[in-house]
């Protein structure tokens, strides 16, 4: 079964810190994909990234980086200078290429950024 | 480009009453749709998807169902709530499996 855990649940920092929030997650599949959201206090979720396992480049956009680790089983995420903007809860989340006729994604449980001024 | 409704967007109900949540998906065709559900302070839990009209699958054995009447509507509907059906109901699309879901605004239910 496949499994996301995000075990911070909230992390609070002053602006222009940079912050990592972790993630750590179980498959036994080789091939899968990874997904970062952003979900702001309005509720929507905004898609951040999508990774497939094959493609362990880290990615950089903007002041946003994430570093994938097949060997830890990790997506980490982290924000350079943050900003008040950045407050959110964040969540990494898991597909399966053969995840029995499911095609939902399996979730963590989120990270709650705060970014204090 | 593709935007994705939903509404109510938020919704106050008896227990026992019935829900009808509805979700639309324009500027695309044959979406994969789903339907989850995040409860208060946890993360988000996958309940129905669906890859055409008329086909669902449900993830969650509870008192909720799902319909899709039309190819970019995706319905959820109970006959009767229950007070652990209050949550935050958000709708998401993706073009074909595996790739990124795109998520609606939500709808936030509170069962009393």
């Amino acid at each position: 079964a496949q499994k996301v855990t995000q075990a911070q649940t909230e992390i609070s920092v002053v602006e222009k810190e940079d912050v990592t929030l972790d993630c750590v997650y179980e498959t036994r599949d080789t091939t899968y994909y990874l997904f970062w959201y952003k979900q702001p206090p309005s509720g929507e979720l905004v898609f951040l990234i999508r990774r497939n396992s094959f493609d362990e480049q880290n990615e950089i956009s903007g002041r946003y980086s994430w570093n994938f680790q097949k060997s830890t089983s990790s997506f980490n995420f982290t924000i350079t200078a943050s900003q008040v903007v950045d407050s959110a809860v964040y969540f990494c989340a898991l597909s399966e290429r053969s995840g029995g006729g499911a095609d939902g994604l399996t979730f963590g449980k989120g990270t709650h950024l705060i970014i204090q001024p | 480009s593709q935007t994705i409704h939903q509404w109510p967007a938020t919704l106050v109900q008896p227990v026992g009453s019935p829900l009808s949540l509805e979700c639309t998906v324009e500027g695309t065709s044959n979406p994969n749709l789903y339907w989850y559900r995040q409860a208060a302070g946890r993360g988000l839990q996958l309940l129905f998807y669906s890859v055409g009209i008329g086909q669902i699958s449900s993830e969650v054995p509870q008192n909720l169902s799902a319909s899709r009447p039309q190819d970019r509507q995706f319905i959820l509907s109970s006959k009767k709530l229950l007070l652990s059906d209050s949550g935050f109901y958000l709708c998401a699309w993706s073009r074909r499996l595996q790739e990124t879901q795109y998520f609606g605004p939500g709808t936030r239910l509170l069962v009393l």
